[in-house]
Formats: structure tokens, C-alpha cells, sequence
């Protein structure tokens, strides 16, 4: 079963423009995770963002996490047609076990 | 520094066959995983091997075994493949703990049609 979901599943935009996805968990976690999956390609990992974190930056990449309303959103700025890939936020539901992942937001970036 | 590795890229097997999916890191990763993503599924985790000598059971582990052969290497296997088990697969390795706390890195994986 899914402990995250990411939304929106699909997000179209042109270049220039951020990209906002988000990922909403069902139980407490000890950290969340963002990957990238470029179509056809195997995930690479993006940022890890700790449970006592609110924000987190990595150059074009902003994280944010709120706990209380356990979701987490993943902001993409001044996209580019090299962003274009899906998107899976990981979790592990009790910080014991392995990770979880989403099933992704399909990010299509246009020239 | 070849990361992880996975081979065979392509199969296609005949409903009853069995294969053997081989993965291999090079970062002296304690950690190795087995995952399939199936269109608008995600990834579910098959097995995984926390430390050279032990493996686990994950979500989706039945019709599956695992061979953790030793610190670099870890296996798969089909016994009698059926349809359901066409997928991608993708094997992950991590440093120390199959938990949140640590980054994983993927090879770039295996796409398996069973007919």
C-alpha cells in the first residue's frame, strides 16, 4: 500500500515557469525523500528533508515539509526542458522500516 | 565508479520459464533492494537485504526468491514466471539502513514481458 501520494499525477508547464507537486503521507515519518525518474531511466534521489525540518533548498529545488498536515511539497523554479521527468516522494511510515514511495507526478516541461 | 549495475536490460519469457535478474553495486553498500514499477503503481518493494546474510520479505515478495551472494551482489529470481510479473525492475542500494535515513541509489533496471 501507498504511504505517500503525490499530486497533481500530471503537471504541464512551459519553461520559465515553477513546477509545484505535492506529497501527502498517511502515518508519522522519520525523514521524506524526493526522487527523479527520467522516462525510461532508474530514480535519483533529489533531497532528503528530516522531520524536525520545515524548508530546504538545493539550488532550483525547494522542499518544504509540515508534519502537522503531513505533506510535504516539492518546488521546482525557472523550469527547464531537462526538468521534464516523474517526480516520487519517499517515505518510511515508522522510521524502522524501508522506504515507501508514491506514484509520482509526470512533470512535462515545454521549450 | 560504475554504481549500480543491472543486467540483463531486456527478457521476454514464456509463461513457466524462470530467470535470474543480477545486480551489483560498488560502493561497499551495506543495503541492497529489489523493486518492480508497474504503470500507475509506482514502485512496489519486492525484497530487500539490510546486510550481507540476511534478506527480507517487502510489499510484493511472492513468486520471488533472493540471493544475497555477498557485500556486492544481489539476485533475484523467478522460479515459474507468470504474466503478472511483467514489469520493470529495479535494483537500489543504500550505505547503511533500508529506513529513510539514508539515500538510495538505483541501476538503471530490467524490463521482463512474460508472454
Amino acid at each position: 500500500s501507498q504511504q505517500g501520494e503525490e499530486d497533481p499525477q500530471a503537471l504541464s508547464i512551459q519553461e520559465g515557469e515553477n513546477a509545484t507537486m505535492n506529497c501527502s503521507y498517511k502515518t508519522s515519518i522519520n525523514n521524506l525523500q524526493w526522487y527523479r525518474q527520467n522516462s525510461g531511466r532508474g530514480l535519483v534521489h533529489l533531497i532528503l528533508i528530516r522531520s524536525n525540518e520545515r524548508e530546504k533548498h538545493s539550488g532550483r529545488l525547494r522542499v518544504t515539509l509540515d508534519t502537522s498536515k503531513k505533506s510535504s511539497s516539492l518546488l521546482i523554479t525557472a523550469s527547464r526542458a531537462a526538468d521534464t521527468a516523474s517526480y516520487f516522494c519517499a517515505t518510511d511510515p515508522s522510521g524502522y522500516s524501508t522506504l515507501t514511495f508514491g506514484k509520482g507526478t509526470m512533470l512535462l516541461v515545454s521549450p | 565508479n560504475a554504481g549500480v549495475t543491472q543486467t540483463p536490460k531486456f527478457q521476454v519469457l514464456k509463461t513457466g520459464q524462470s530467470m535470474t535478474l543480477q545486480c551489483a553495486q560498488d560502493m561497499n553498500h551495506n543495503s541492497m533492494y529489489w523493486y518492480r514499477q508497474d504503470p500507475g503503481m509506482g514502485l512496489r518493494l519486492i525484497y530487500y537485504s539490510a546486510s550481507e546474510g540476511t534478506t527480507d520479505k517487502g510489499e510484493v515478495p511472492n513468486g520471488y526468491n533472493v540471493s544475497r551472494l555477498n557485500k556486492r551482489e544481489f539476485s533475484l529470481r523467478l522460479e515459474s514466471a507468470a504474466p503478472s510479473q511483467t514489469s520493470v525492475y529495479f535494483c537500489a542500494s543504500s550505505g547503511f539502513l533500508p529506513t529513510s535515513t539514508d539515500t538510495q541509489y538505483f541501476g538503471p533496471g530490467t524490463r521482463l514481458t512474460v508472454l
